[in-house]
Parts: C-alpha cells; sequence; structure tokens
C-alpha cells in the first residue's frame, strides 16, 4: 500500500494568488515526521517544510505552511502569493520514527502562470 | 558553505561499462543515501549507509555497489549489470535517524547510457 499518496498530478495557479498541494499519508507508528521539498528543472531537491507528528502546530516557512490534520492523515503544503519561480515538482515524504529512510510521494507538478 | 556536492553533472556511459557517480558532503552528516528518478517518477532508494564502512540495500540496489571509506564520501557504481541505468541519480545525506532528521540533497548526476 502506498505510504505517500499525492493525488495531483499536475496544478496550475496564477501568479500572486495561494496553491495547495495535497498529500495524504498511511502510518501505523504515533511517531512521524512529513516533509516536502520542491524541485525546479535544474533535479535538485530542495528542503522547504517539517512537521513532527507531535508538533501541536502548524509549520510555517515563509510562504510556506502545512496544514497538517493529524485524524485525517493529510499534510497539504499552502504556498501563498504564488511566483513565477514556484514552477517546479513538488515531493512530499514521511519518515517513521526509527527508520532510516524517508518514503516519497510522486509529485505533483506546479505552473505558475503570469 | 556547507553542502553536498555531487559529480559529474552529466555523464554518457556506453553499453558494458561501469561508472562511478561522486558524493560529498561537509555537513558532519553520518548518514548519506543513493536515490534513482526516472522522468515523471518520485525517488526509489538503490543504497543507503549509516556509519563509516557499513551500508544497507535499498529497494533497487542490483546493479549498482557503493563504499563508505569516509564519513564525507559515498560513491555510487553503476555496473554492467544494471540493464537500464539512464536516469537522475541524487545523493542525500542527513544527521541520522531520527523521524524529524531532515535529508538534505545534492544537485544530482544525469546519466545517460549510449
Amino acid at each position: 500500500a502506498q505510504k505517500i499518496t499525492q493525488t495531483q498530478p499536475g496544478m496550475f495557479v496564477q501568479e500572486k494568488e495561494a496553491v495547495t498541494l495535497d498529500c495524504t499519508y498511511d502510518t501505523s507508528d504515533p511517531s512521524y515526521g512529513l516533509f516536502w521539498y520542491k524541485q525546479p528543472s535544474s533535479g535538485e531537491m530542495i528542503f522547504l517544510i517539517y512537521q513532527g507528528s507531535y508538533d501541536q502546530q502548524n509549520a510555517t516557512e515563509g510562504r510556506y505552511s502545512l496544514n497538517f490534520q493529524k485524524a485525517r492523515k493529510s499534510a497539504n503544503l499552502v504556498i501563498s502569493a504564488s511566483q513565477l519561480g514556484d514552477s517546479a515538482m513538488y515531493f512530499c515524504a514521511m519518515r517513521e520514527g526509527g527508520s532510516y529512510i524517508p518514503t516519497f510521494g510522486r509529485g505533483t507538478s506546479l505552473i505558475v502562470h503570469p | 558553505d556547507g553542502g553536498i556536492t555531487q559529480s559529474p553533472k552529466y555523464l554518457f556511459r556506453k553499453e558494458g561499462q561501469n561508472v562511478t557517480l561522486s558524493c560529498e558532503q561537509n555537513l558532519n552528516h553520518d548518514a548519506m543515501y543513493w536515490y534513482r528518478q526516472d522522468p515523471g517518477q518520485g525517488l526509489r532508494l538503490i543504497y543507503y549507509s549509516q556509519i563509516v564502512n557499513d551500508f544497507q540495500k535499498g529497494d533497487i540496489a542490483e546493479g549498482y555497489s557503493v563504499s563508505r571509506e569516509k564519513k564525507e564520501s559515498f560513491p555510487l557504481t553503476v555496473t554492467s549489470a544494471q540493464k537500464n541505468p539512464t536516469a537522475f541519480y541524487l545523493c542525500a545525506s542527513s544527521i541520522l535517524a531520527g523521524s524529524g532528521d531532515t535529508q538534505y540533497f545534492g544537485p544530482g548526476t544525469r546519466l545517460t547510457v549510449l
């Protein structure tokens, strides 16, 4: 079974608008971490934001925020005030407690229109 | 500046040849990883290493080999036994194993078999 599911293969957003990229996960481990990465066309994976399973508040990093709904097992990435440079692939990943290896989703392609 | 370097950026290989991809990090991270990414796909784990002189196979280790003689270095050899090696290869490192330990990635090597 998929541990990380990103159901949106592609998303389009107008510049300066907000966009939400979906991620759902599956684990029975009470301790886990959730990560979002950005992969521009150059190929490098850039770490954006982290949310721990025990964190009480949603993580935020600049224009990025993570909408963490534990009961629904979702960890959606919200990008506010989209910029042209936000056009990229976005990957959600989960690392369970005691595991060295995170599991990655298949990614969502985001295109920001001027 | 601390970071992860991979070389070369582009690599061309003739069928039947072994090639070695370099990965070096100066982040003082204990764990290092190799991933393969095919077009439109997520990341698949090839090998990982938690400490020097120790490494474990990931999901797609067949046709690949690694070594970890120094903490800073984790080279990947793509052998002639790998049937379809054309792909994008990413190296990553992390402090170690906690669920909150973020992986940081290098810029990647794009391997093409001629």
